[in-house]
Order: structure tokens, then sequence, then C-alpha cells
């Protein structure tokens, strides 16, 4: 089984809301993904979290905060985005060996939507 | 640094014909390659990967791709295209930094098919 599930499948947020994505995995998966991909053009890479330790920052805005709380869940934080803002979220887990064989499998994604 | 390019953005088949998507990369060290599709408003999925061995690799829905390392090239193809392969299909090269595992994806070839 290599699924990944994230929730909820759409979003919409005003500037001034608060809201979350939730991403789980059930795959003993130790490193987690967050990409941001806007219409079309390829995901881009966000966070990465390794053994529940943030691992990697693309230098993304603050606003956008990540969390995870055990190795199968993912949160991201998001808080005063700005229409720009508005993408395709999507979540990925690999097994966290850290070998470049280390396979990231997908999740079906978060359409965002910033008013 | 490491790059993908997918030259061809549009790609327009009839069903039953034979399909090819290019994609070229630059990498210094030994390439870890990957092709995965994703369907309008989905996530990616992934179709097949190369980190070694055989150069011809399959996947799964019919895909094969092969890995030509004088061309620095791993095309992506199929002999006969059913309607349900019209997506988006991206290459990408894999590798490892101090933070982790990270992925560079090409800019995508959007795949239609024609009945």
């Amino acid at each position: 089984d290599t699924e990944v599930t994230q929730t909820p499948k759409h979003l919409v947020m005003g500037m001034t809301n608060k809201k979350s994505l939730k991403c789980e995995q059930h795959m003993g998966h130790r490193a987690m993904y967050w990409y941001k991909q806007k219409a079309k053009k390829p995901p881009e890479l966000m966070f990465v979290y390794s053994y529940e330790k943030l691992s990697i920052n693309e230098s993304v805005p603050s606003r956008f905060s990540p969390e995870c709380p055990n190795s199968s869940l993912l949160n991201l934080h998001l808080h005063a985005l700005q229409p720009e803002d508005s993408a395709l979220y999507l979540c990925a887990s690999s097994q966290g060996t850290g070998d470049i064989t280390d396979t990231q499998y997908f999740g079906p994604g978060t359409r965002l939507t910033v008013l | 640094a490491q790059s993908v390019t997918q030259p061809d953005i549009h790609i327009t088949v009839s069903e039953g014909a034979s399909l090819e998507l290019r994609c070229n990369y630059s990498y210094g060290a030994t390439p870890y390659l990957f092709w995965y599709v994703q369907s309008p408003g989905q996530g990616l999925q992934l179709l097949l990967k190369y980190f070694s061995g055989d150069t011809l690799v399959q996947g799964i829905k019919g895909f094969e791709a092969e890995f030509k390392r004088s061309q620095s090239s791993f095309n992506l193809r199929k002999p006969s295209v059913h309607w349900s392969d019209a997506a988006e299909y991206f290459c990408a090269v894999g590798f490892v930094t101090g933070g982790g595992n990270k992925l560079t994806f090409g800019t995508g070839t959007q795949l239609k098919v024609e009945l």
C-alpha cells in the first residue's frame, strides 16, 4: 500500500484566516514533504521532515508553518496568506533512508484558494 | 547543478498509437531518474524509476523508459496509448543533500489522446 492521504481536498480562505492542511501516511515512512504546485507548473519543494525533525526549508515565507506531530502525520498551518499562494499543495512521503533510492510517494493534494 | 528538460510542452496522439515523451537531464553524478504522471487536479503517481542496472525500465500501466547515458536522456514510451493516459507527465532527477532527499522536476509534458 503506497497511499498518502490529504485533507481537505479543497480549501477556500480569506487573507486573515488561519487554516491547516493535513497529510497522513501509514506506510511506516520516516520522511515527509510539502510541495506547492501552481497551475501548469511542476511541483516546488517547500519543506522536508526526517524522523519528525525539519530538515529542509526552501526559504518558505513564515506565513506557512509546518508541523510533524508524529511519524505518520504532517500538517501545514496557514496564516495571513496572499492570493498568489493559491495553488495545489502536495504532500509526499518516503522511507527516509537518506539514500538516493528513497522514492517519494505523493498524495492527491489540497486545492487552496486564497481570496 | 542538476536540471531536467522536457522539450515537448504538449503532445497529441491518437488512441492506439505509440508514444514517446522526451526527457534530458543534467547531473554531475550518477543520475537517479523518475517518471511521474498527474491527472487533472490530482497528485503525482510514480510510473517508474531508474537507479542502476538494466537501462530499460518497466513501469506500471504498460509504460517503459530507457536510460541512455551517452545522450543524457530518459525517454518514456508506451506501444499503444489508451484514452485514459491523457495527463501531465513529469520527469524528475533525484539527489541527496545535507537535509535529505530532493527531486528536481522537468516542466512537464501535457499528453492529449484523440479518439
